[in-house]
């Protein structure tokens, strides 16, 4: 079946810098885009940047543009949200989840942005 | 500010068909990309509908999916306490090349 584990998240001081990962299992993972999506605490989602199966096709919401970096290794069946210069208001739950329409998501993990 | 707008909340008494509407969907919106999701409290969000009105298989069929125009429906018929949550809708912006999201909609089952 279909899984995906992030981890990476915790608490990180304002312009520092932090490196999220998804693990994926259950599907053939170099066949699909791979995106990140955040929820800031009691708020909606937010798309923050996905990346094509091969890894050469990438893109950013305006909020994290220059500051991000997502990229991917197939042979670990993994994606990454490289973070840095963060802010207050990157403090979330980010998810990953598995092209649009995001049929699979995993459970979430915290980052926290505070001095 | 979310380029899809919901209402922040919606309720509804058990067995009851309650609707949820998105709207905003202009012209950069590709056609047939509209999706529903599904979070329980303190879980991930679960993709309920996509491209407007297909349910995933295990989605019970309870839940519906219309799109008209400019915007978008939820329904949810046979309305049961499980259904308590915040649903949002998403679709594809070409403008963006990314997906945008609505706010948000809690339902509370009464």
């Amino acid at each position: 079946q279909v899984q995906l584990v992030e981890s990476g998240g915790g608490l990180v001081k304002p312009g520092g810098s932090l490196r999220l990962s998804c693990a994926a299992s259950g599907f053939t993972f170099s066949d699909y885009y791979m995106t990140w999506i955040r929820q800031a605490p009691g708020k909606g989602l937010e798309w923050v940047s996905y990346v094509s199966g091969s890894g050469s096709h990438t893109n950013y919401a305006d909020s994290v543009k220059g500051r991000v970096t997502i990229s991917r290794d197939n042979a670990k069946k993994s994606i990454y949200l490289q973070m840095n210069s963060l802010r207050a208001e990157d403090t979330a739950v980010y998810y990953c989840a598995r092209s649009f329409p995001f049929d699979y998501w995993g459970q979430g993990t915290l980052l926290t942005v505070s001095s | 500010q979310s380029v899809l707008t919901q209402p922040p909340s919606a309720s509804g008494t058990p067995g009851q068909r309650v609707t949820i509407s998105c709207s905003g969907i202009n012209s950069n919106i590709r056609s047939d990309t509209l999706n529903w999701y599904q979070q329980l409290p303190g879980t991930a969000p679960k993709l309920l509908i996509y491209n407007n009105n297909q349910r995933p298989s295990g989605v019970p069929d309870r839940f519906s999916g219309s799109k008209s125009g400019t915007s978008a429906s939820l329904a949810i018929s046979g309305l049961q306490s499980e259904d308590e949550a915040d649903y949002y809708c998403a679709a594809w912006d070409d403008r963006l090349n990314g997906p945008v999201f609505g706010g948000g909609t809690k339902l509370t089952v009464l």
